[in-house]
């Protein structure tokens, strides 16, 4: 399996613009989390998703985040309009599948390194 | 609520030497326990977990022990190196029930550097 996969791996954008995060987790996984990692906050819970719906958004800074997974293979983050506290690394992670319900494992994708100048 | 956490870092070792980092958590239920590590520019990985009180869980000569009575989850290793170098969590996930089913919360991180 080729794991969680992000894309893009960099982005560098202005002020003032969308961006879109995407995110394709591994096959047959139902669970779906977007993070949010900086040096001053650490490690955040954006939002996440069970079977393609939202289940928990409490994470999302303000109403310019927003979060979609349309099927089970694809997930996307949007910062509309972006602002340059918006820069940090977002990560990607999946989870699912009969023996990781024991143990609750999440697989992390490389992330998107977000800059907003 | 749940939350963990992690002794404050950096924390900087030679090769050979012992680590150890502490990891509290508090939990509303039963959880499962798990460290993460994170090498430079990469996501997070799995290092290891344990699900019950009493378990050890051991992967590349890390070791950490779920202790109930302490709610504890410390990490060692008897002898690190130079690659062992990398940011290390420890989290815990609620075990079944409620909005925060399948969710987990992470401590700060702890960077690791070992020199040679």
């Amino acid at each position: 399996d080729a794991g969680v996969i992000q894309s893009p791996r960099h982005e560098v954008t202005e002020m003032g613009q969308e961006v879109t995060l995407r995110c394709k987790p591994i096959s047959g996984h139902d669970y779906l989390f977007w993070y949010r990692q900086t040096m001053m906050r650490g490690l955040e819970l954006l939002i996440y998703f069970n079977n393609n719906v939202p289940i928990d958004d409490s994470g999302m800074p303000e109403d310019r985040f927003s979060a979609k997974m349309p099927n089970a293979s694809f997930s996307t983050l949007k910062i509309q309009p972006s602002e340059p506290r918006d820069s940090a690394v977002y990560f990607c992670a999946s989870k699912g599948g009969q023996l990781a319900e024991l143990s609750y494992e999440q697989y992390f994708g490389p992330g998107t390194r977000l800059t907003v100048t | 609520g749940n939350s963990v956490t992690q002794m404050e870092g950096p924390v900087t070792l030679s090769e050979e030497a012992f680590l150890t980092i502490n990891c509290t958590y508090t939990a509303t239920g039963y959880p499962s326990l798990f460290w993460y590590v994170q090498y430079p520019g990469e996501g997070l990985q799995l290092l290891l977990k344990a699900t019950k009180a009493d378990d050890k869980g051991s992967n590349k000569g890390f070791e950490a022990t779920y202790r109930k009575e302490t709610t504890s989850f410390h990490l060692e290793k008897g002898s690190v190196q130079v690659s062992d170098s990398a940011v290390y969590f420890c989290a815990l996930s609620d075990r079944a029930g409620g909005t925060s089913y399948g969710k987990l919360t992470f401590g700060q991180g702890t960077i690791l550097t070992v020199h040679p």
